[in-house]
């Protein structure tokens, strides 16, 4: 059973660009979430997703940010007019669809670079 | 206030000691997570401890969790240099939103071979 995989898993874009992540989930996990890590910081939640749906997208810039999670295929960020700021490790993170308490299950970041 | 806040920030010992890694927070949880990240790598778990649970082992490793402090502790015995990496704490805070994971900005810990 393939973990959570992610690519690319680095991406370099100049300002102004557009940035798109994808995410596939471990089979069987219908939940998606994304979290953006900044340097020498942790994790911060940004959108949770399940098929077809954005649940929460409270941690969310709210501009030039959007993510989706279509009935087929893997997930994605997207990220408009990439500004310096944007440089971080994107990683997303799957889980059964049980509950309340369950693990999140990690894939190993996307690291943007925007030059 | 964040939430899931490790102590100490940098840890540095040599190989065969004992690490110890604090975490504290602020709100109720439903449980609390420990990760593991090499240098620029992706997260992986490690174990899990639920807020009606007290200590859980895995390994060489021993979770504690006190509520009644909101603090847990990751104690890893015996280190060894591919022990070296950061280690965050992670809290699925209760009530809404419950599913997010609010982690900390970790600890670096270094064994010396």
């Amino acid at each position: 059973n393939a973990g959570v995989m992610q690519n690319p898993r680095h991406l370099v874009r100049r300002r102004g660009q557009e940035a798109r992540l994808r995410c596939s989930p471990m089979k069987g996990h219908s939940h998606v979430y994304w979290y953006r890590q900044l340097p020498e910081e942790g994790l911060k939640f940004m959108v949770y997703l399940q098929k077809e749906n954005i649940i929460d997208e409270s941690g969310m810039p709210k501009e030039r940010f959007s993510a989706e999670f279509p009935k087929e295929g893997p997930s994605i960020l997207r990220i408009q007019q990439v500004v310096r700021g944007d440089s971080a490790a994107y990683f997303c993170a799957s889980s059964p669809p049980s509950g309340p308490t369950y693990e999140q299950y990690f894939g190993p970041g996307t690291r943007l670079t925007v030059t | 206030s964040q939430q899931g806040e490790e102590d100490p920030q940098a840890l540095s010992i040599q190989e065969g000691e004992n690490a110890t890694m604090n975490c504290s927070y602020k709100t109720s949880i439903n449980n609390l997570q420990w990760y593991r990240q090499n240098s620029g790598r992706g997260l992986v778990h490690l174990i899990l401890i639920r807020s009606n649970e007290r200590e859980k082992h895995s390994g060489r490793l021993r979770v504690t969790l006190d509520t009644s402090k909101k603090s847990s502790s990751l104690l890893i015995t015996a280190s060894r240099a591919a022990d070296t990496a950061s280690y965050f704490c992670a809290t699925e805070h209760s009530g809404a939103g419950s599913y997010q994971l609010t982690f900390g900005k970790g600890t670096k810990l270094s064994v010396i071979p």
